[in-house]
C-alpha cells in the first residue's frame, strides 16, 4: 500500500540553528502538506502546496518556515532558525485531490531543540 | 473561530466491549468530517470521511454518525480490540479550505484485557 515517508524519524538541534524535515509524498498526490503537534496538543496546519507554490498558510508559518519540492518527490520542510519552541512532531501528508478527498500522514518527525 | 472539541478526553474499556466518542464543533460551513485514529507516536490514519449530507458511515468495527444541524458527531466501537488502544481524533474540514484541517485533542482510549 502507498505511503507517505518521512526522515528522520527524530531530529535533535542546537537552537539557531536550521533544520530540514524530508517528506516523500504518495507518487501520483498533487497536494502536499505540513502540520506539527507540540506535546500534548492537537494537530496544526501549518501549511498545504500545490503546482509548486503555496496554496495556504497558518499563521504559525512566518519567515523562519520555507517549504519546497526541489525534484519530483521530496518535499521539504525548513525552519531557519530554530526556536525551543518549534520542538514538536512534525507530520507531512498528502492528497491526490484537494476538498473532499483523504489525507494522508507520514509517521511524523520528531523535531527536539536544546 | 473554527473549533472541534472531543470527550471524553479518555477512556479505560474491557476487551470484547463497545464504546462511543463524542465530537462537537463549530466550524461553518465546512465540506466534511473525519475520525482519525492515531497510535503513540505516529501519524494519525484515516478511519472515515463524512459529508455533511451524509449521516453514518462504516469502516469494519468503526461507525461514525454526524448531525450537522447540532454539530456533532460521534465514534462507535464495537467489540474493542486490544488494538484499538489509540487517540480517536475528530477533524473538521472548513468548506472551500481543501486539506486545511481542524483537529479535535482526540479521546485516548485503553483497552484492558
Amino acid at each position: 500500500e502507498p505511503e507517505v515517508t518521512q526522515t528522520p524519524s527524530h531530529q535533535v538541534t542546537q537552537m539557531g540553528q536550521e533544520v530540514i524535515l524530508r517528506c516523500v509524498p504518495i507518487s501520483n498526490h498533487l497536494y502536499f502538506y505540513w502540520y506539527r503537534q507540540i506535546l500534548g496538543q492537537k494537530v496544526e496546519f501549518l501549511v498545504s502546496f500545490y503546482n509548486n507554490e503555496i496554496s495556504e498558510k497558518s499563521e504559525i508559518f512566518d519567515d523562519q518556515f520555507s517549504v519546497e519540492r526541489p525534484d519530483g518527490s521530496n518535499f521539504t520542510l525548513k525552519i531557519r532558525s530554530t526556536k525551543l519552541e518549534d520542538s514538536a512532531m512534525y507530520f507531512c501528508a498528502s492528497s491526490a485531490l484537494r476538498g473532499d478527498t483523504e489525507a494522508f500522514f507520514g509517521q511524523g518527525t520528531r523535531l527536539t531543540v536544546v | 473561530k473554527n473549533q472541534v472539541e472531543q470527550s471524553p478526553q479518555s477512556l479505560i474499556i474491557l476487551e470484547g466491549k463497545n464504546c462511543t466518542l463524542q465530537c462537537n464543533y463549530t466550524v461553518s460551513p465546512f465540506s466534511n468530517l473525519r475520525w482519525y485514529k492515531q497510535d503513540t507516536g505516529r501519524g494519525p490514519v484515516s478511519l472515515t470521511i463524512m459529508t455533511f449530507s451524509e449521516n453514518t458511515k462504516s469502516n469494519g468495527r468503526y461507525t461514525a454518525t454526524l448531525d450537522a444541524d447540532t454539530k456533532q458527531s460521534s465514534l462507535h466501537i464495537t467489540a474493542s480490540q486490544l488494538s484499538d488502544s489509540a487517540s480517536y481524533i475528530c477533524v473538521v474540514s472548513p468548506k472551500a479550505a481543501g486539506n486545511k484541517l481542524t483537529f479535535g485533542g482526540g479521546t485516548r482510549v485503553l483497552v484492558k484485557p
